[in-house]
């Protein structure tokens, strides 16, 4: 079967710049998740969506950091403005069922954001 | 959702089994022991769950004792390719809405030649 698809791989912006990043979860999966991991640490949930309901946003920076799930199916994660200790790697990982699953989450390979 | 405490780093040489200790004193009766491995550029992988006594698969075992307070990854025979970051996480997996993973730090492991 196909992986969660994610794309731009990287991504170099400016403070203050806007950026978006994609992903495509596995076909079938209902629920979808966006981590931030920082260089030197583990991955920190930001988001989490039922189909194309929010689960969990209480680690999302709100006055910058949006997402959305249209259609229950791909998801947008966009940063704006953006600022240096946003940069990261942004991860997409989906399930088939709304927790964790005795198979665990299926990861993206990310998207590295650069913010200079 | 339960912490996990696992050594920062561990080295080893190719053909030699790999022990990792993940320590979880507030484990919950729902949850379950998930370890993830992370290579350098790519996401987490799953690698092996269980709840308590022994599950071993293709890649790896993992060894629950009866308090489920600890657990231990063993990797037999890593080679060069199994250097990477490996992740322990607890939480319960049977039910929905909210239990997402916890990521600690980690524990890097490098195997040398």
């Amino acid at each position: 079967e196909a992986g969660v698809a994610q794309s731009p791989r990287y991504k170099i912006i400016e403070k203050r710049q806007s950026v978006a990043f994609w992903c495509n979860p596995i076909s079938g999966h209902a629920t979808l998740y966006w981590y931030q991991q920082i260089l030197g640490q583990g991955p920190k949930l930001l988001i989490q969506f039922q189909n194309n309901g929010v689960v969990d946003d209480s680690q999302l920076p709100k006055d910058r950091f949006s997402a959305e799930r249209l259609k229950g199916v791909d998801s947008t994660l966009k940063i704006q403005p953006a600022k240096l200790e946003d940069s990261a790697v942004y991860l997409c990982a989906s399930s088939l069922a709304a927790g964790p699953t005795l198979y665990g989450y299926t990861f993206g390979s990310g998207t590295r954001l650069t913010v200079v | 959702l339960a912490k996990t405490t696992q050594p920062i780093s561990m080295d080893s040489y190719e053909g030699q089994e790999v022990n990792i200790t993940c320590s979880h004193n507030n484990i919950a009766t729902n949850d379950y022991i998930t370890w993830y491995q992370q290579f350098p550029s790519q996401g987490p992988r799953f690698i092996i769950q269980g709840y308590k006594t022994k599950v071993t698969n293709e890649v790896a075992s993992l060894f629950i004792p009866a308090d489920r307070k600890s657990s231990t990854l063993s990797l037999p025979r890593v080679s060069l390719s199994d250097t990477a970051v490996y992740y322990c996480l607890v939480g319960d997996v049977l039910t929905g809405g909210g239990n997402k993973l916890t990521f600690g730090t980690g524990t890097q492991l490098k195997v040398e030649l």
